[in-house]
């Protein structure tokens, strides 16, 4: 059973730059049939995706936070990250990475696997 | 502003049915398959429904869901008192460059 775990500071400060990693267990990041998201939440608001990334470094970001977002991967560590530049109060959330299937070269729009999720706050 | 609009709360008591509705666009629920998450309160979401009527192992058969044309709905039957949570649905959009959207969530409440 894949496992994902969030990791990263849980407070930046405004104009900073937020890095979080998401450490998966259970399975291989260096997958053919998976790719793997960051989503996050506000408090008490809803759910935002932010991103993905696929096979070796293939990205496709939320066109809403596209200029200040980087997903990567390092397959040594079998770990993802996000960096998320220029932070403000709006971007405090509970942040959260997830994986998606791709079945038959087809991606399936749905997170079977999801993190327990990381409190991120930007606040002076 | 999201594009898939929920109703932002539903209700019912122990053993009634609710369901929870999902209205979109062409451009996501008129093109792709839904999917349904829960959240219980201060949890990560669950996957709960895939493929628009699909349930994961595990979930149970009091769950259901269906999609027609631009619109998606869940139905929990026999409500439980641990069905008291978040729900939403989700899908990709097409408009821009892509993107996967999320609904604005149902806070079902059983009373």
């Amino acid at each position: 059973q894949v496992q994902l775990q969030e990791s990263g500071p849980g407070l930046v400060k405004p104009s900073q730059t937020l890095s979080l990693t998401c450490t998966v267990s259970g399975g291989s990041i260096n997958s053919n049939s998976y790719y793997w998201n960051w989503i996050r939440q506000s408090a008490g608001k809803g759910l935002e995706w932010i991103g993905r990334l696929y096979s070796f470094g293939s990205t496709i970001y939320n066109p809403s936070l596209k200029s200040r977002v980087t997903v990567s991967v390092d397959m040594s560590k079998n770990q993802f990250s996000l960096v998320l530049r220029s932070v403000t109060a709006a971007d405090t959330a509970v942040y959260y990475c997830a994986r998606g299937t791709v079945a038959g070269g087809i991606f399936r729009y749905y997170f079977d696997s999801w993190g327990q999720g990381t409190l991120v706050t930007v606040s002076s | 502003q999201s594009l898939l609009t929920q109703p932002p709360s539903a209700s019912g008591t122990p053993g009634q049915r609710v369901t929870i509705s999902c209205s979109g666009s062409r451009s996501n629920i008129g093109s792709y398959t839904v999917t349904w998450y829960q959240q219980l309160p201060g949890t990560a979401p669950k996957l709960l429904i895939y493929s628009s009527d699909q349930r994961p192992s595990g979930v149970p058969d009091r769950f259901s869901a269906y999609k027609s044309g631009t619109s998606a709905s869940l139905a929990i039957s026999g409500l439980q008192s641990d069905d008291e949570a978040d729900y939403y649905c989700a899908t990709w959009d097409d408009s821009l460059s892509g993107l996967y959207v999320f609904g604005t969530g149902t806070k079902v409440t059983v009373l």
